[in-house]
């Protein structure tokens, strides 16, 4: 198994432009997580889905964000008219479809940087 | 609001010392509680987690909801110590983790 991956690894957009970043689960996971770490702080939840349904998106910005993950391939958060404030590493993880806890799993994470 | 707290960016401890590594919490209800490690370019894993109540690599930890802290501890450290570790928070039946900031660990030889 190969683990949570996520592409790309480094990502530069100007001012206005589009982000997009994919995570692809750990074989068997149907449960995502996204997370956002700003400079010199922790990992901040965004959103948790799970193959076709967004179940808590409360630490999603209102306004130039949104998150799927399709029935078929991966989960995508997608940033639009990128600010230099949302430069930062974002984490994705997943866990399988059990009830209870599930240890969430992280992939790399992918850089943004915003010029 | 639920908020974990890590009071300590940065901690360097001599190989075969005691180490700790400070978590305080603050959340109304039942938390479930979890330390993380990140080692130099691993990703991030999951170190251990108070319900399982177990020794992960010489680590412990034990919840205490008196004073609201989740603290890791290692009687003696190792060199293979050296890593970013982040205390973490869940809800009981929410499954969103609630981070803290992290204390980077430097173990010297």
């Amino acid at each position: 198994n190969a683990g949570v991956m996520q592409n790309p690894r480094h990502l530069v957009r100007r001012r206005g432009q589009e982000a997009r970043l994919r995570c692809s689960p750990m074989k068997g996971h149907s449960h995502v997580y996204w997370y956002r770490q700003l400079p010199e702080e922790g990992l901040k939840f965004m959103v948790y889905l799970q193959k076709e349904n967004i179940i808590d998106e409360s630490g999603m910005p209102k306004e130039r964000f949104s998150a799927e993950f399709p029935k078929e391939g991966p989960s995508i958060l997608r940033i639009q008219q990128v600010v230099r404030g949302d430069s930062a590493a974002y984490f994705c993880a997943s866990s399988p479809p059990q009830l209870g806890y599930n240890e969430q799993f992280f992939g790399p994470g992918t850089r943004l940087t915003v010029l | 609001a639920q908020r974990v707290t890590q009071p300590e960016k940065l901690l360097s401890v001599f190989k075969g010392a005691p180490v700790e590594l400070k978590c305080n919490y603050s959340y109304s209800g039942s938390p479930e509680l979890f330390w993380y490690v990140q080692y130099s370019r691993q990703r991030l894993q999951l170190l251990l987690r108070h319900i399982s109540r177990e020794s992960i690599k010489g680590f412990t930890a034990d919840l205490n909801k008196g004073e609201t802290s989740f603290h890791l501890k290692k009687p003696f450290a190792q060199e293979e110590d050296s890593a970013m570790y982040y205390c973490a928070l869940k809800n009981f039946g929410n499954e969103k983790l609630t981070f803290g900031t992290g204390t980077r660990l430097t173990i010297i030889p």
